[in-house]
């Protein structure tokens, strides 16, 4: 079955040290999308992707870094520069372009990572 | 800035009822909407998706609306079970560009 795949599920970071996300699909989409979910704030995006070695910076891509070098994987860095960063990371993907309009998103189950 | 809204923060309802979730924008120039439900700590799960050309979709009990005239978009859940119970999330992306925006969601809770 096609889907993305996030992993860990949970993860702690001690203070000053910086983490990886990863984040795989098998769904041939080009773009692939890292949001951020906190209680009573809903979704922010973090940075995205339309292609492969291309990426842009979301609403709040301070802290974090990001790769694409294949088309199916999309990991996210958080580093210690990010302040508070505790939170629910959703990664997601879509086919791009204007066939976007038909499919919409497909989304990960997340990862929770605790600042410990 | 699209700014999407979800009325109301929170629903309870008893087993049985229909319901009405509703979503609004500020931006008409939205180009598609998707409905999702989220089980606690879980990811997203796409439940309806309304094309720019479209105004309505149905899936089973479920029926979506959107109104870009007004900036206003309807979920309707038919005969409402205890497994209905998730919070909901509309969202939306304008025709310039794949970002979705989205809003704080509802949670829903149906009461057998």
């Amino acid at each position: 079955d096609g889907g993305i795949t996030q992993s860990p599920k949970y993860l702690f970071r001690k203070e000053g040290q910086n983490v990886t996300l990863s984040c795989e699909q098998n769904l041939n989409h080009d773009a692939m999308y890292w949001y951020r979910q906190d209680p009573g704030q809903g979704l922010r995006l973090i940075y995205y992707s339309q292609i492969v070695n291309d990426f842009q910076k979301g609403d709040i891509a301070e802290g974090y870094s990001v790769s694409r070098e294949k088309k199916e994987s999309f990991p996210l860095t958080v580093t210690s520069a990010q302040k508070n960063p505790t939170a629910f990371y959703l990664c997601a993907s879509s086919i791009g372009g204007r066939r976007l309009a038909n499919y919409g998103y497909t989304f990960g189950s997340g990862t929770r990572l605790t600042v410990v | 800035k699209q700014e999407v809204t979800q009325i109301p923060a929170a629903l309870s309802v008893p087993e049985g009822e229909n319901l009405v979730l509703n979503c609004s924008f500020t931006d008409s120039a939205i180009y598609n909407l998707q409905w999702f439900r989220q089980d606690p700590g879980k990811g997203l799960t796409s439940l309806l998706l309304i094309q720019s050309s479209q105004r309505e979709q149905t899936s089973g009990r479920l029926n979506a609306s959107l109104d870009k005239s007004s900036g206003r978009s309807t979920l309707y859940i038919a005969a409402s079970q205890p497994g209905d119970s998730a919070t909901y999330l509309c969202s939306g992306n304008g025709g310039s560009n794949y970002k979705l925006t989205f809003g704080k969601g509802t949670l829903l809770t149906v009461n057998p």
